[in-house]
């Protein structure tokens, strides 16, 4: 079975803080990907990453960076934590490029920024 | 653009009622449809898909026809159980992109 694992199942951490999610997967996927998931607005896309050192923007980026040295690691990092980014945040992974992928999801990190 | 739309929530059932979760989409070229369930406390995992205009998704016994004409993918079960209980996600993967963009999603609370 495909797993993905983030690091932190919650966080609380202080308005200006600089915050380091962390996803890992075992399953040698090529992409992967930061969502934020909100009441009413269901999930957005922050950033994504079709290969090592490699990253796009999603809908969302702003305020966010990511990082990808290795192929199974894809870190989300807040620079400077906000309120507005109190959220639960998803990771997902899956093999290829291709539209009929199918992305595989961690169990969510749920941040709350004070 | 893409965008997809879901009915709003929450929908409560009994046990062994039929369901319906209506989910529509505006997307250019051929799209890939996805229904995700949530269930509490974890990520979302694929529930079923379909590739291409008038095929028919289904897992444990949830279907969902995607319907080109009426651009809709509407989520059906013809017994609901407690089990049942999560948050359901309709997605689109627009051609040849890899991505996936989400509806709102859709609470289903299912009483013994």
């Amino acid at each position: 079975d495909v797993k993905v694992t983030q690091s932190s199942r919650y966080l609380v951490k202080r308005t200006g803080e600089k915050v380091f999610l962390e996803c890992v997967q075992d399953m040698d996927h090529e992409n992967m990907f930061w969502y934020r998931q909100d009441p009413g607005l269901g999930l957005r896309l922050i950033y994504f990453s079709y290969d090592v050192k490699m990253k796009e923007k999603g809908d969302i980026p702003e305020g966010y960076s990511v990082s990808r040295e290795k192929k199974e690691r894809f870190s989300l990092i807040l620079e400077s934590a906000s309120t507005n980014q109190t959220s639960m945040y998803l990771c997902a992974s899956s093999p290829e490029v291709l539209a009929k992928n199918i992305q595989y999801f961690g169990a969510g990190t749920r941040l709350s920024v004070l | 653009g893409n965008s997809v739309t879901q009915m709003e929530g929450p929908v409560t059932l009994s046990e062994e009622a039929f369901l319906t979760i209506n989910c529509t989409y505006t997307a250019t070229g051929y799209p890939s449809l996805f229904w995700y369930v949530q269930y509490p406390g974890e990520g979302l995992q694929l529930l079923l898909k379909a590739t291409k205009a008038d095929d028919k998704g289904s897992n444990k016994g949830f279907e969902a026809t995607y319907r080109k004409e009426t651009t809709s993918f509407h989520l059906e079960k013809g017994s609901v159980q407690v089990s049942d209980s999560a948050v359901y996600f309709c997605a689109l993967s627009p051609s040849n992109t890899g991505k996936l963009i989400f509806g709102q999603g859709t609470t289903l609370q299912v009483k013994p």
